[in-house]
């Protein structure tokens, strides 16, 4: 079955650390950039941050620069996202996301997020 | 970083009548080389996660209804749902993956008349 599951999420006080997990099952993790993407309360959805299919190249949204880092374990099929310094507007459902692009003469072009999870809630309060 | 914007914000429709959904980029989406439009649309049902409907514009993901369609190239797109049903009550996103950051629209809410 293809699907990806986090786990992690909780409720945190601010300045405090938390981390998601997401494993992969079902396709060839390896070959995929993955995403975070959140979505607070009520709110739209907002891109967080990715990792190429080898870890290679990391991206981050400027709201979460510098407090947040990505990082991918391939034998594991598993991605991760490290929460430090959280602040009450990172209260949200963070959804772990496949990305559907491709490589064209060594250039990555993003794709469509063509799987999620079902999403791990964040709730940063003291 | 590229702009989306949607409209209506939200719109009623009777059952079996037609919802319509613009979307516009502040930037072109279309890359010349393959001539493909780097857009995606997605439906949010209350409590899931979203799921993708179309991408490239106007193609349609596996087991998607075929009254969902989708349309549009350079800045200005639209999702089109031919014959509304209960089931697709629903936010509905699109969304750029042409350059970083992949941005959003805020979301179009489609309720039952």
């Amino acid at each position: 079955q293809v699907e990806l599951v986090e786990s992690g999420g909780g409720v945190v006080q601010p300045g405090r650390s938390l981390r998601l997990s997401c494993e992969a099952s079902g396709f060839i993790f390896s070959r995929y950039a993955m995403h975070w993407v959140r979505q607070a309360p009520g709110k739209g959805l907002e891109w967080v941050t990715v990792t190429w299919h080898d870890g290679s190249k990391k991206y981050y949204a400027d709201s979460v620069k510098g407090r947040f880092t990505i990082s991918r374990d391939n034998s594991k099929d598993t991605v991760y996202l490290q929460m430090n310094s959280l602040r009450a507007d990172d209260t949200a459902v963070y959804f772990c996301v496949r990305d559907g692009g491709y490589y064209d003469t060594n250039l990555y072009h993003y794709g469509p997020y063509d799987l999620w999870g079902q999403g791990a809630l964040v709730t940063v309060s003291s | 970083d590229i702009v989306m914007t949607q409209s209506p914000d939200s719109l009623a429709v009777s059952l079996g009548e037609r919802a319509t959904i613009n979307c516009k980029s502040s930037q072109s989406v279309l890359h010349s080389p393959n001539n493909k439009n780097y857009l995606a649309w997605y439906q949010q049902k209350s409590g899931h996660p979203p799921k993708l409907l179309v991408s490239w514009s106007s193609t349609r993901e596996s087991g998607v209804p075929d009254r969902f369609s989708g349309s549009g190239s350079g800045t200005d797109f639209s999702l089109t749902i031919s014959s509304l049903q209960a089931e697709d009550v629903a936010v509905y996103y699109c969304q750029q993956y042409y350059s970083s950051p992949l941005t959003f629209g805020p979301g179009t809410k489609v309720e039952i008349k």
